[in-house]
């Protein structure tokens, strides 16, 4: 099946620093999403991309939809104690009549105030 | 708040034991999906339900089972459960029936522990 690539797994940064994280597969998909997941609370959705190449941005967060449609990344600027948490990449794709969700194993980002 | 709610938070249960988890949608939207997340398998896909109708199938076992009823609320059956069934379990809902601009909104989860 789909899988993806999500690096790196863990990222400590002292506070006003810039973070980069990105996911990768060899498969191709639809719809590229950004979660963000707090202790105990399930995933918020961040940013969506839906074109390749496709560069949107949500407050201090940027994200791309890599032109070959196989990959991702979400760049946060001047980061803040409260960008703490998960975040996942997801990746959309069509198979089997209906279009199918596959997550990235996360990264973990702790900012040291 | 994403509007997705989900009953109970936690449940702790034995092996052999039966479970139902319960998540009622966002107002408005159609289909309703379950994901499973541990430690080691990260966030894993379940099953989708679209206006009570199932709409896709994930990696789920044959011992877990779901439906979507008129009310379009969900649940979510567990059987036989293992220990390796501990996990967070997701519910998710979206306006349409999953179509690449489909949005998915997450709840808080249930915390199953099977002892």
């Amino acid at each position: 099946g789909q899988q993806l690539n999500q690096s790196p797994q863990s990222m400590f940064i002292q506070e006003g620093e810039d973070v980069s994280m990105n996911c990768t597969s060899s498969s191709i998909f639809n719809t590229w999403l950004w979660y963000k997941q707090d202790p105990g609370e399930g995933p918020v959705l961040l940013i969506a991309l839906y074109k390749a190449g496709e560069l949107t941005s949500n407050g201090r967060l940027t994200a791309q939809f890599g032109i070959t449609r196989k990959d991702s990344f979400l760049n946060i600027s001047a980061s803040i104690p409260s960008d703490v948490g998960i975040y996942f990449c997801a990746g959309q794709y069509f198979r089997g009549g209906s279009e199918k969700l596959v997550f990235g194993k996360g990264t973990k980002l702790t900012v040291n105030p | 708040d994403s509007g997705v709610t989900q009953t109970p938070k936690h449940l702790i249960t034995a092996t052999g034991q039966r479970v139902t988890l319960r998540c009622s949608p966002r107002s408005g939207d159609l289909s309703v999906y379950w994901y499973q997340q541990s430690l080691d398998q990260g966030l894993q896909f379940l099953i989708q339900y679209y206006n009570g109708e199932e709409r896709a199938k994930g990696n789920i076992l044959e011992r877990f089972s779901a439906q979507q009823f008129p009310d379009l609320h969900s649940e979510l059956n567990l059987s036989s459960l293992e220990l390796g069934d501990s996990a967070l379990y997701f519910c998710a809902s979206s306006v349409g029936q999953g179509a690449s601009t489909d949005t998915q909104y997450f709840g808080p989860g249930t915390r199953l522990t099977v002892l």
